[in-house]
């Protein structure tokens, strides 16, 4: 079955030290994002990539980073997670045929900060 | 600024119908999608709109009013495992989605 695939489900950090997430998928999609989401909010847009063009949101921290090698893989670097970056990060594809742009989500990763 | 509001919380009996609301405030506008919700797992989608009017898909409807802003989600025959969030979302004119915080919907037996 064709999907997206998020690695690991959970994660858990010490203040400050690194982390990377990683998501994949099997649906031969052009877009990824990376969403934060935390409790009983909105998903928040943190990167997208329209197949290897990078867009940056104008409020994410400095502190994220991401990769996406190929069209199949996306990475989430977490620089030095602070207690507030303890969420929910969820991956998600689409198509980009626009103007429908349904998106396809992974399970998530849910990030603890000790 | 972009916006959308929907109500936090509602509660409804099994079996019964419920309808849940949203309005939406986008610099443009390419369709109105609605996203159910377990906790702690990943939105699954339920129904895209972008014309005016009513789209049934089984239990499950969205109506979309584009000169309104507004659109809703009507649930009928309401089982337990319905009980999620519910998240509304608009497509910009950038064709990117912005996001309600969704509504958590309680089914009580």
């Amino acid at each position: 079955d064709a999907m997206v695939i998020q690695n690991p489900r959970y994660q858990v950090t010490q203040f400050g030290k690194p982390v990377t997430l990683s998501c994949s998928q099997t649906l031969n999609h052009n877009v990824m994002y990376w969403y934060q989401q935390k409790s009983s909010q909105a998903p928040k847009l943190l990167f997208h990539y329209y197949d290897k063009d990078f867009n940056n949101e104008a409020d994410t921290p400095d502190n994220f980073q991401s990769r996406r090698p190929n069209t199949s893989f996306c990475f989430l670097d977490i620089r030095s997670p602070g207690l507030g970056d303890a969420a929910m990060y969820l991956c998600a594809t689409s198509s980009g045929t626009e103007p429908y742009n349904e998106q396809f989500f992974g399970p998530g990763t849910r990030l603890t900060v000790l | 600024g972009q916006n959308i509001d929907q109500p936090t919380e509602m509660t409804a009996t099994e079996g019964a119908i419920v309808q849940i609301n949203c309005t939406y405030q986008t610099s443009g506008f390419n369709g109105l999608f609605w996203y159910q919700q377990h906790a702690g797992e990943a939105p699954t989608f339920l129904s895209y709109n972008v014309l005016d009017g009513l789209e049934e898909k089984g239990r499950f409807s969205s109506f979309l009013s584009r000169s309104k802003g507004y659109s809703y989600l009507l649930l009928k025959e309401l089982q337990m495992k319905d009980s999620a969030s519910y998240l509304c979302a608009a497509e910009d004119s950038n064709y990117q989605l912005i996001w309600g915080a969704g509504t958590k919907l309680i089914i009580k037996p």
